[in-house]
């Protein structure tokens, strides 16, 4: 079984600052890994995906991430954060042939003037 | 042109209660789901159909009961409402195993 751990429940920023959102998984298979946002009062929109290839993702918004499968991580990066980014994040992941994406439990970003 | 849609987006109802939601997509995905997102933000899945037959159900109580009358609605019927079912209800659709699109969701809310 898959499971999804977000590092931070937390993570306030000023401005223009550099992000990194922490997401660790566990699969015995191999794995699709993504990263959505939920903007409040809103559903969920993808911000980018792996699925295999390059283990740099550039997804939307400047967002990115690292698929490292030695440590088992897919951290969520931006390097100047916007007032707009204020959300929750969710990393998600899908083994193998599974249907279903399990995710972490959201890490909310502030970003403060 | 909405991809995900879902109705209503409010629900406020007494305990007891039996009501649906409603769950469209035009995006010609084979795969639907329902999600539910509790108090604290987490998100859990609850059913999956795949083509109108269901392929995913997640250890959800007996009163929740979704129907698919085709690939593109997929809706959820629950019957004798309680306090704990108050939550964010998430519909999505998906091309086989590709990116889940969401829909707005339905707050429902047990009174």
């Amino acid at each position: 079984a898959q499971s999804v751990t977000q590092l931070d429940s937390q993570v306030p920023v000023f401005e223009e600052a550099p992000v990194e959102l922490r997401c660790n998984y566990s699969s015995s298979v191999s794995v699709y890994l993504f990263w959505y946002v939920q903007y409040p009062n809103q559903g969920l929109q993808l911000l980018l995906k792996y699925l295999s290839g390059s283990t740099l993702v550039k997804g939307i918004n400047g967002f990115e991430a690292e698929f490292n499968k030695s440590q088992t991580s897919f951290h969520l990066r931006k390097p100047s954060v916007h007032i707009s980014d204020t959300a929750e994040y969710f990393c998600a992941v899908r083994g193998g042939g599974a249907q279903k994406l399990v995710f972490g439990q959201g890490t909310r970003l502030t970003i403060n003037p | 042109d909405t991809a995900v849609s879902q109705t209503p987006k409010y629900l406020v109802t007494q305990m007891g209660n039996d009501k649906s939601i409603k769950c469209e997509q035009n995006l010609g995905h084979d795969t639907m789901y329902w999600y539910k997102q509790d108090s604290k933000k987490f998100l859990k899945i609850m059913f999956s159909y795949n083509n109108k037959e269901l392929i995913i159900n997640e250890t959800v109580p007996n009163r929740f009961s979704p129907k698919s009358p085709d690939k593109a609605h997929l809706n959820l019927h629950i019957n004798s409402l309680e306090l704990g079912d108050s939550a964010v209800y998430f519909c999505a659709s998906s091309q086989e195993t590709g990116s889940p699109y969401f829909g707005p969701g339905t707050r429902l809310t047990v009174t």
